[in-house]
């Protein structure tokens, strides 16, 4: 599976959009890209995921560049309990393997 | 309500003494997997289960050994636990090969 690089740190103000990029220049053609969110040590939450499109859902965007070598998350308006460590992870769709290799992410805090 | 539920959510014990962590999810989910998380090396996959009576070694099973005897349960078994696996442990699970994984809320265990 491909590796990602993100910023170990950001920092949003409260009811801007936050935007959360991820390298992953190593990625293949069947690999998807999921993002998570950890808040403390809960369990990781799963957010959004996509192979080539854009996505968006209630939570989030997903924008994936054109030659899927990046993609950035974005959170439209953070709120105080956006604050979370934030995981891209590029995973490819395979019937014979269920790894999903998760790095250090990005630690997001989003301020008053 | 869909979840994972592991059990105990918090341990103490000691070194040699072999325990369980159970996991149960009510999805009927195809494929479950265990990770550790360790400050500042994210979350790491121990084991992965496809289907019942198939598992496979993630990234750091040493030590470790799981089973999957009915599709809903998938325990994590630690034989002769030592103090470099005291640990917050997360069990997920998810439905296809490209589809999210929901997570457990977590089971923090020391090994003294």
């Amino acid at each position: 599976d491909a590796k990602t690089t993100q910023p170990p740190s950001m920092d949003c103000a409260e009811g801007r959009a936050a935007n959360l990029p991820c390298n992953h220049s190593t990625i293949s053609g069947n690999e998807y890209v999921y993002w998570y969110r950890q808040i403390h040590s809960q369990g990781p939450q799963y957010i959004i995921h996509g192979l080539k499109n854009n996505e968006t859902n209630e939570m989030a965007s997903l924008i994936i560049t054109e030659d899927r070598k990046s993609s950035t998350l974005i959170l439209p308006h953070a709120t105080l309990r956006d604050t979370a460590v934030y995981y891209c992870i590029v995973s490819r769709r395979s019937y014979n393997t269920d790894k999903l290799i998760f790095g250090t992410g990005t630690r997001l805090q989003v301020f008053p | 309500e869909a979840q994972v539920t592991q059990n105990p959510r918090y341990l103490i014990t000691v070194t040699g003494k072999k325990l369980t962590v159970t996991c149960s999810q009510n999805m009927n989910h195809e494929y479950m997997s265990w990770y550790r998380q360790d400050p500042g090396l994210g979350l790491r996959q121990i084991y992965y289960s496809m289907n019942v009576e198939v598992t496979d070694k993630g990234d750091v099973p040493e030590g470790y050994k799981v089973s999957r005897k009915e599709k809903r349960n998938f325990p994590l078994i630690l034989e002769s636990p030592s103090p470099n696996q005291t640990s917050l442990y997360f069990c997920a699970s998810r439905t296809g090969a490209s589809q999210p994984q929901h997570f457990g809320d977590g089971t923090r265990l020391s090994i003294l």
